[in-house]
């Protein structure tokens, strides 16, 4: 596609519901994040992919927090028990894995997820 | 570790007036910077880039950063503010391909009529 594209984009979920969003990268891109957005604030790291393999998840905040990746191109990032301070717009980004290189992210819409 | 400090959350300026955007990091190996603009709704945008190649670096829309190691600063400016420029700005940083990047906290633009 011409973009990173993610759905829903957005999602009203009942307290203790579990969610799934989706993201679909740019063809071709091997580099595939996650962030959260929180009202008012700039995105926050939740986890990176390179090709199917999650390299960091250092910023997933509870256990709750899963995501994947399978085949190396659509990933999905789910939410189990979602709680109210899961409230926030969850952006997906991706771009080439260049090591050493400023790679620019190319990010989507975003998700707002909210959790009543 | 990187960290990243816009300074001011909210900057209002009128239409045709110079437009600074400050930014501050801490990074203990040579940075990659970004600033990004969102609009409402929108993904993030990239505006420009500092890679090491040169320490002024221009952007889409006339905007441009100038990076000064000495200050640790890489603020955003463009000399004339235009009414489609009102958005939410982030600086960010990263070590570069196959690393997270570290956003600021954003600095809303304002401008004036």
């Amino acid at each position: 596609g011409a973009g990173v594209s993610q759905s829903p984009r957005y999602k009203v979920a009942k307290r203790g519901q579990d969610v799934a969003l989706r993201c679909d990268p740019i063809s071709g891109h091997v580099s595939l994040f996650w962030y959260q957005q929180a009202l008012g604030q700039g995105p926050e790291f939740l986890t990176y992919f390179q090709n199917e393999a999650q390299l960091d998840k250092s910023g997933l905040p509870s256990d709750r927090f899963f995501a994947e990746r399978p085949e190396g191109s659509v990933s999905t990032l789910k939410i189990q028990r979602t709680q109210q301070e899961d409230s926030a717009v969850y952006l997906c980004a991706s771009s080439l894995a260049l090591s050493g290189r400023a790679n620019e992210q190319f990010f989507g819409p975003g998700t707002r997820l909210t959790v009543l | 570790a990187q960290s990243v400090t816009q300074l001011g959350s909210h900057v209002s300026v009128s239409e045709g007036a110079l437009v600074l955007l400050r930014c501050n990091y801490s990074s203990s190996v040579p940075p990659y910077l970004f600033w990004y603009v969102q609009y409402p709704n929108q993904g993030l945008q990239l505006l420009l880039k500092y890679t090491s190649a040169a320490t002024l670096v221009k952007g889409i829309n006339d905007f441009e950063a100038e990076f000064k190691k000495s200050e640790t600063s890489f603020h955003l400016t463009k000399p004339s503010a235009h009414m489609s420029d009102a958005a939410e700005y982030f600086c960010a940083v990263s070590r570069g391909g196959g690393f997270k990047t570290i956003f600021g906290a954003g600095t809303r633009l304002f401008v004036k009529a």
